[in-house]
């Protein structure tokens, strides 16, 4: 079972904002400041969307973001486009110097 | 530009030992505080993270897994490898070799990026 719950799946249509929750139950994750998305299309290797909660990595559209309130961390897309239909998974690091994903959330647009 | 690929028997009989292989380019895993880790993900399911070597040789193991990884480094070949043993049907999973980047002043962690292209290891008599 793992330390980070994802809702199973979430909807949205083009150029509508979607948010994707994360929420730690485990106190491996302390402080959960190191939350990582990726996002993964049908058939490919995922890709690293966000991390340390808020961070794009270079050449990540500005529509996605990452936020966290108390336990649980958040990804928002904003303006859906049909490209951003995917499988969403998010990650934390440990305070054992581990890392443990989310059960990942489908996104259909 | 950072490359991962990973290679290895892609068919395995319940009880064997198997040994992946990522071979990468783009960087040193002689640099400071750079780790190359793995990831699988069984056919429809989550990910679920395994090992990853750092730089200085330091290793961490997924704690529900360590008793059947070694994860090892040949720097000089740019490879590093992780080795399986007793697999089992369960263990059917494309393994993703990744990249962690040098910790900044104030990072905790970065995430894996980028990701190898992963490969298919089915576990089947």
């Amino acid at each position: 079972q793992s330390a980070l719950t994802q809702p199973a799946s979430v909807s949205g249509s083009p150029g509508q904002s979607i948010t994707i929750s994360c929420t730690e139950s485990s106190s491996d994750v302390d402080d959960y400041d190191y939350v990582s998305w990726y996002q993964q299309h049908p058939g490919k290797a995922p890709k690293l969307i966000i991390y340390h909660v808020t961070n794009r990595p270079s050449g990540v559209s500005i529509r996605f973001s990452g936020s966290k309130s108390g336990n649980t961390a958040s990804l928002t897309i904003s303006g859906l486009q049909a490209e951003d239909e995917a499988d969403y998974y998010c990650s934390s690091f440990t305070t054992t110097s581990h890392w443990v994903f989310g059960g990942g959330t489908k996104l259909t647009v | 530009q950072i490359t991962l690929n990973e290679s290895g028997p892609t068919l395995v009989k319940p009880t064997q030992t198997v040994t992946l292989t990522c071979l990468f380019s783009g960087f040193s895993l002689s640099s400071d505080e750079v780790g190359v880790g793995w990831i699988r993900q069984p056919p429809g399911k989550a990910l679920e993270w395994l090992a990853l070597i750092y730089w200085d040789d330091d290793k961490v193991y997924s704690p529900s897994l360590k008793n059947r990884l070694t994860i090892a480094k040949a720097t000089s070949q740019n490879q590093i490898v992780l080795i399986m043993t007793n697999m089992e049907p369960v263990d059917t999973a494309t393994y993703y070799c990744v990249y962690r980047r040098a910790l900044l002043f104030g990072e905790g962690d970065v995430g894996f990026d980028p990701w190898g292209q992963g490969i298919l290891v089915t576990v089947s008599s």
